[in-house]
């Protein structure tokens, strides 16, 4: 089946400082990549949406110049967290599916755990 | 816009119990609606799907029913095992651009 995945699993950061988180499609080639962000007991809150070659689509009350999101490759699509704070501390989870249009089937990263000193 | 609104967990049951996880959704036009599971330190995983009213979806077992009267797509399984302990979500799938809304998900225990 395709598989995604996420480096890294988890990482600690001081607060200020960059966080650069990769979502790779293994398998397959991923036009649209999807980023999400899940706070504990809570939903997934969508937080952009990213096709390979064009600008990251963000959703409302997201700040795009905070979170930098670059889909280079087909297979490859990153999230910079920038000057980082401890509220942005949060399980970061990607998914990647092969063609936009009518609903094709999104396959999930295992996530990366953020934790911002 | 469109929501989904599911059981709050953790819901915990003995193994070879009946399961039922209620979802609700509310959103314009007829969405697609999914339930996904998450292992421990797994991504998500779709269990199954609907993509209109009075499909019925099922897989490894659980089963769920798209009821567009009442709104709902309540997840079910007749004998639970532990294996199947994992968080579930909810989620559809309105319009166009694949977008998912995700309900807060439900901690499923199943216990000896």
């Amino acid at each position: 089946g395709a598989v995604v995945s996420q480096h890294p699993s988890r990482v600690i950061c001081k607060s200020g400082t960059s966080v650069k988180i990769e979502c790779r499609s293994l398998d397959f080639q991923a036009t649209t990549m999807f980023w999400y962000r899940q706070f504990p007991k809570q939903s997934l809150m969508l937080m952009a949406t990213s096709n390979e070659g064009s600008k990251a689509t963000y959703e409302q009350g997201v700040e795009k110049d905070k979170f930098l999101i670059n889909h280079a490759s087909l297979t490859l699509s990153t999230l910079t967290v920038t000057s980082a704070h401890p509220e942005d501390s949060s399980f970061y989870i990607c998914s990647a599916i092969e063609s936009a249009g009518s609903y094709n089937e999104q396959f999930f990263g295992p996530g990366t755990r953020l934790t911002v000193l | 816009g469109d929501s989904v609104t599911q059981m709050e967990g953790p819901v915990t049951l003995s193994e070879e119990a009946f399961l039922t996880i209620n979802c609700t959704y509310t959103a314009t036009g007829y969405p697609s609606l999914f339930w996904y599971v998450q292992y421990p330190g797994e991504g998500l995983q779709l269990l199954l799907k609907a993509t209109k009213a009075d499909d019925k979806g099922s897989n490894k077992g659980f089963e769920a029913t798209y009821r567009k009267e009442t709104t709902s797509f309540h997840l079910e399984k007749g004998s639970v095992q532990v294996s199947d302990s994992a968080v579930y979500f909810c989620a559809l799938s309105g319009g166009g651009g694949n977008k998912l809304t995700f309900g807060t998900g439900t901690q499923l225990k199943v216990e000896l």
